[in-house]
């Protein structure tokens, strides 16, 4: 159980289009969804908190406008980057907590996705 | 600025010896800590949570909380070569919010 899943795992794209990245809880109901930016041989840093039906709670430094999320359902949140450009290439991970279970609990890792953007 | 801190590493143990991995974090106010390993590549995936202080045990990880001190350990016995990977420590940030913060992780080599 508490399975995450991301898509795509990878992709590749030009710079100053978009990109949208699916995380969807497949046998759970997530009211919270995080997005991370993982740069090589750096730690997971948190961009926003997802909440179901109401708008992202981005971090400090992180530019809405570009890093567009929404939370449509208790089972998919997307991440869209805009108008990519080669500085946004990353690896960007989901992670859910299930409904109903604590504050303090866990959170289910998608498996991630590499943006490459040239 | 809270923070939580880990050696980056490498740390080489050979096979079969034990792993000792730390962590301090500098909010008082956290409640709930966790352990996910990462291997290159690839997500973070969890390996143990703690809340309370002492010693938590599951298999051959151990994990230890001193919330006085403000740091968490993770011990791994009988490491093998597929223990190798990089060791990422969390903290939920504290009573009510849903965020952590992670460590910068530390590199572990598993020598055969």
């Amino acid at each position: 159980g508490a399975v995450v899943s991301q898509h795509p795992s990878w992709v590749i794209c030009k710079s100053g289009t978009s990109v949208k990245i699916e995380c969807r809880s497949l046998d759970f109901q997530a009211t919270t969804m995080f997005w991370y930016r993982q740069f090589p041989k750096q730690s997971l840093m948190l961009m926003a908190t997802s909440n179901e039906g109401s708008k992202a709670t981005y971090e400090q430094g992180v530019e809405k406008d570009k890093f567009l999320i929404n939370h449509a359902s208790l089972t998919l949140s997307t991440l869209t980057v805009t108008s990519a450009h080669p500085e946004d290439s990353s690896f960007y991970i989901c992670s859910a907590r299930v409904k109903g279970q604590g504050w303090n609990t866990e959170a289910f890792f998608g498996q991630g996705t590499r943006l490459t953007v040239v | 600025q809270k923070e939580v801190e880990q050696n980056s590493g490498p740390l080489s143990v050979p096979e079969g010896a034990i792993a000792s991995l730390n962590c301090t974090y500098s909010d008082r106010g956290s409640q709930s800590f966790f352990w996910y390993r990462q291997y290159s590549g690839k997500s973070p995936e969890l390996i143990m949570s703690i809340y309370s202080n002492g010693d938590k045990e599951d298999g051959r990880f151990t994990a230890q909380l001193n919330k006085a001190s403000q740091y968490v350990s993770l011990l791994i016995r009988d490491s093998q070569p597929s223990d190798s990977a990089t060791y990422l420590c969390a903290v939920n940030q504290g009573s009510g919010t849903y965020k952590y913060i992670f460590g910068t992780g530390t590199r572990l080599k598993v020598l055969a």
